[in-house]
């Protein structure tokens, strides 16, 4: 069975920096991209950032761009988002997913970042 | 604001059938990109509930289906359940500047 378990979240001050990090198994991680999304309280949906399977490519949101960083470690099969430069607008539970060929075909129960003095 | 747009909320009775619409442009769903819906009941994860416009993962009901056509997708939900109360988001990828992988902003189903 495949599960993917987020941890990392927490209170932090505006400014500040948190690592996510997605713990995979019950797959061949080293096979897949993958992805984070997001959901600010109350909100929908957000994409944040993808990496492909080898880590050599990544991808961010607009909103994240030069903020945020995704790396992955195949041997460990986690995956990490290094986030700096928090704002009070990247309050939200991150969700890591799978990329199971441009869907997600499955999801971490998510971490909840808030991000407030 | 969401690339892809669903109605807030739509609402029926137990048994009926409900649909959502999606509706993109020519760079998302009208360019020939899949679009995918998911499943996120109360205080839970997201679900995938259609991939690929129209296929169900195993264990979905096949009360759940899919359909697209033009610049906009559609979930139909047949013989509505009290069960089915949840959001349901749609998703595709978007080749404009600003894209990427975009959803749709959420519709509420209220049984």
């Amino acid at each position: 069975e495949v599960q993917l378990v987020e941890s990392g979240g927490g209170l932090v001050q505006p400014g500040g920096s948190l690592r996510l990090s997605c713990a995979a198994s019950g797959l061949t991680f080293s096979n897949y991209w993958m992805h984070w999304v997001r959901q600010a309280p109350g909100k929908g949906l957000v994409w944040v950032s993808r990496i492909n399977n080898d880590g050599s490519s990544t991808t961010y949101a607009d909103s994240v761009k030069g903020r945020f960083t995704l790396s992955r470690d195949n041997a460990k099969n986690t995956l990490y988002l290094q986030m700096n430069s928090l704002r009070a607008e990247d309050t939200a539970v991150y969700y890591c997913v799978r990329d199971g060929g441009s869907c997600y075909d499955y999801w971490g129960q998510g971490t909840l970042v808030t991000v407030s003095s | 604001q969401s690339v892809l747009t669903q109605p807030p909320s739509v609402s029926g009775a137990p048994g009926q059938r409900v649909t959502i619409s999606c509706t993109g442009s020519s760079s998302n769903i009208g360019a020939g990109y899949d679009v995918h819906w998911y499943q996120q009941l109360p205080g839970t994860a997201p679900k995938l509930l259609i991939y690929g416009n129209t296929n169900r993962p195993s264990g979905v009901p096949d009360r759940f289906s899919g359909s697209q056509s033009g610049t906009s997708a559609s979930l139909a939900i047949t013989g509505l359940q009290a069960e089915d109360e949840a959001d349901y988001y749609c998703q595709s990828y978007d080749s404009s500047l600003s894209g990427y992988y975009v959803f749709g902003m959420g519709t509420k189903v209220t049984v």
